[in-house]
């Protein structure tokens, strides 16, 4: 399997709580990525980052920050967390040099009270 | 905008009988297709990928064809047994940054 792990892998909070979750690698991949995944909506791209300090927007990037100050660390935070981002959160990587292949880390539950 | 459907949705065979997994896309642009399988409570495990100029990838018992220009691919898993038991999900990136779209998935049980 590859190196990624996620913490925390459980969570409840209150609503308007800040939160951050965050991803580890120890593949030295270059790209990094936050999904979501909820029932009828399959899994949906919050973040990305091509890089140290390079991050973009995805599908469903609304009440949500990313930051990634090393190659190792993708950190996902939700600003006053609300109880439509209960869901589950996968990180994935991707080595971006010729192997387009995403490996994802466990997930974390979080769950909004 | 992508959109990846796949086709059914649940799917509950025997052990030992070969099945086919569907799936489709609306924009045949894309670089490449991805399936993957997850099991209950745990994240993806990548399975296949074809390069968008590839017509098929094989992994043991998992074969996954592409037909870019109709946007379908399947995937065939030959002689199926109860560790196959997952939702089998496909992906496609059709953009820069690797970006992929997901279909919801097919949840497949094969009894014993």
């Amino acid at each position: 399997d590859a190196g990624i792990t996620q913490s925390p892998r459980h969570k409840v909070t209150e609503t308007g709580t800040p939160v951050t979750l965050r991803c580890h690698q120890t593949e030295n991949h270059r790209y990094m990525y936050w999904y979501r995944q909820d029932p009828g909506h399959g899994l949906r791209l919050i973040h990305y980052s091509y890089g140290v300090k390079d991050t973009d927007k995805g599908e469903v990037s609304d009440g949500y920050s990313v930051s990634r100050s090393k190659t190792e660390d993708f950190l996902l935070t939700l600003e006053s967390a609300t109880s439509s981002q209960t869901s589950v959160y996968f990180c994935a990587i991707s080595p971006g040099t010729g192997d387009d292949t995403q490996y994802f880390g466990p997930g974390t539950r979080l769950t909004v009270l | 905008k992508q959109e990846v459907t796949q086709i059914p949705a649940a799917l509950s065979v025997p052990e030992g009988e070969n099945l086919v997994l569907n799936c489709s896309f609306t924009d045949s642009a894309i670089y490449n297709l991805q399936w993957f399988r997850q099991d209950p409570g745990k994240g993806l495990t990548s399975l296949l990928l074809i390069q968008s100029s590839q017509r098929e990838q094989t992994s043991g018992r998992l074969n996954a064809s592409l037909d870019k220009s109709s946007g379908r691919s399947t995937l065939y898993i030959a002689a199926s047994q109860p560790g196959d038991s997952a939702t089998y999900l496909c992906a496609v990136e059709g953009g820069s940054n690797y970006k992929l779209t997901f279909g919801k998935g097919t949840l497949l049980t094969v009894n014993p």
